[in-house]
């Protein structure tokens, strides 16, 4: 089955603007994450959403923000983007039964420079 | 708040050998995950513990979910150029809670 789609999967802005994201989970996947890689900061984790409702968040701004449709895919946004928002933004879905909620299928990433 | 910790940062072996990393936390973790990434390429789960002592293979890879629940480490026997990769730990407290990620251990196999 398909597996978990970014888009887009390169991008470049200038300080100030803003960028939107868009994640698709793979098929009856109803949970999708979201983490920003950066090479000094690692994987961290921004913040989860599963049946269009956030049900975890991360330590960033409140300039990072998320939402979830019906069908799943998601989108996060980041506003008045700064120099140090360059990073590659991952999106994982999971099953999210009580069983197996830590195991998340990445996408390939969304690489986003901030000039 | 909750920290993940990896050793080493880096490797750089022949072609044949094992290798070990581990990874700690000051907190406990209730399940621990290892992942890989190629690059280009998001990670790619490998191995889930969900039980303290529990030692779990796939393939030449073998885990351990650490008596304490403070830690957990990863062997690779045999090692071929494609284990070339980060390695990441991975630690979640409980069932729903957020999936927090370790600095990775870069692995760099020499035919």
């Amino acid at each position: 089955k398909a597996g978990v789609t970014q888009t887009p999967r390169y991008l470049i802005k200038t300080r100030g603007q803003q960028v939107t994201l868009s994640c698709s989970p793979i098929s009856g996947h109803r949970s999708v994450s979201w983490y920003q890689q950066t090479p000094g900061q690692g994987l961290q984790f921004l913040f989860e959403y599963f049946s269009e409702t956030q049900r975890n968040k991360g330590n960033f701004p409140g300039r990072f923000s998320g939402r979830q449709f019906s069908n799943s895919r998601s989108e996060m946004n980041v506003s008045t983007l700064e120099l140090g928002d360059s990073a590659l933004y991952l999106c994982a879905s999971s099953h999210r039964t009580v069983a197996n909620t830590g195991e998340l299928f990445f996408g390939e990433g969304s690489r986003l420079t901030v000039l | 708040g909750q920290q993940l910790n990896q050793s080493p940062q880096s490797m750089f072996i022949q072609e044949g050998e094992d290798v070990s990393m581990n990874c700690t936390s000051s907190s406990i973790f209730n399940t621990w995950l290892w992942y890989k990434q190629e690059p280009g390429e998001g990670p790619v789960l490998l191995i889930a513990l969900y039980k303290a002592g529990e030692l779990t293979s796939n393939g030449r890879l073998t885990a351990q979910f650490g008596i304490t629940r403070k830690d957990s480490f990863l062997n690779i026997s045999a090692s071929i150029p494609s284990d070339v990769g980060i390695y990441f730990c991975a630690g979640q407290l409980f069932p729903y809670d957020k999936v927090i990620f370790g600095p990775g251990t870069s692995l760099s196999v020499i035919p």
